[in-house]
């Protein structure tokens, strides 16, 4: 089964500093890796996603992440961090099930808090 | 263009009343998707759709019935409401064919069982 684990629920950051918010991952075949962010009241919204070759993928409002096959990790990473980035972010993961269809699993969601 | 769209964004229900919440896309997706999201819990699939006329479950499914008459829209149903269904209620949509596309999420229905 494939599970994916965002072991921060909070993550506080002061504004201009860089920001991390960690995911790791565990399925039983090549990932295709995901990261959403939700502002208050509103859906998801899709920054960047890893499908294959370069391992560093560039997203929207210059969040970019990293993929680490080693680690099974996907961090979602900015050099410098706004107020407005304050949200609540998802990492998903999406891997072919053996009916052949592609399911999403998320995970619970780590709250970033930039500080000004 | 509206994206996917949820109607309605409230509702207070008592137990044991039933209730349809809809999701409409018109970007001409073929997959759509049912998730309810709780503090703590992330999102979790309820119902899901790879077309026109087709359903299956997702991950906690009991409770909920769904349906896709047309391709534009998926109906998530209660038919007897319990309290521990209270949650925020989100549908997603995604074009289809390519595992690696992008979903699309409507804005959400807050949904209170008293």
């Amino acid at each position: 089964a494939q599970s994916v684990a965002q072991p921060e629920d909070q993550v506080n950051v002061a504004e201009g500093n860089p920001l991390t918010v960690k995911c790791t991952y565990s399925v039983s075949g090549n990932p295709y890796l995901f990261w959403y962010v939700q502002y208050p009241n509103r859906g998801l919204q899709f920054l960047l996603k890893y499908i294959t070759g370069d391992n560093l993928v560039k997203g929207s409002y210059g969040f970019e992440a990293e993929f680490n096959k080693s680690q099974t990790s996907f961090h979602l990473k900015k050099p410098s961090a706004l107020v407005s980035d304050s949200a609540l972010y998802f990492c998903a993961v999406r891997v072919r099930q053996s009916g052949g269809s592609y399911i999403p699993t998320f995970g619970r969601g780590t709250s970033l808090i930039v500080h000004p | 263009n509206a994206g996917v769209t949820q109607t309605p964004k409230f509702r207070v229900l008592k137990t044991g009343q039933s209730m349809t919440l809809l999701c409409a896309q018109d970007m001409n997706h073929e997959y759509m998707y049912w998730y309810r999201q709780d503090p703590g819990m992330g999102l979790r699939l309820i119902h899901y759709s790879v077309g026109e006329g087709t359903t299956a479950k997702g991950e906690v499914p009991d409770g909920y019935n769904v349906s896709r008459l047309k391709k534009q829209n998926f109906l998530l149903g209660l038919e007897s409401a319990a309290p521990s269904q209270t949650s925020v209620y989100f549908c997603a949509s995604r074009r289809g064919g390519a595992s690696t596309d992008t979903q699309y999420f409507g804005p959400g229905t807050r949904l209170t069982v008293l």
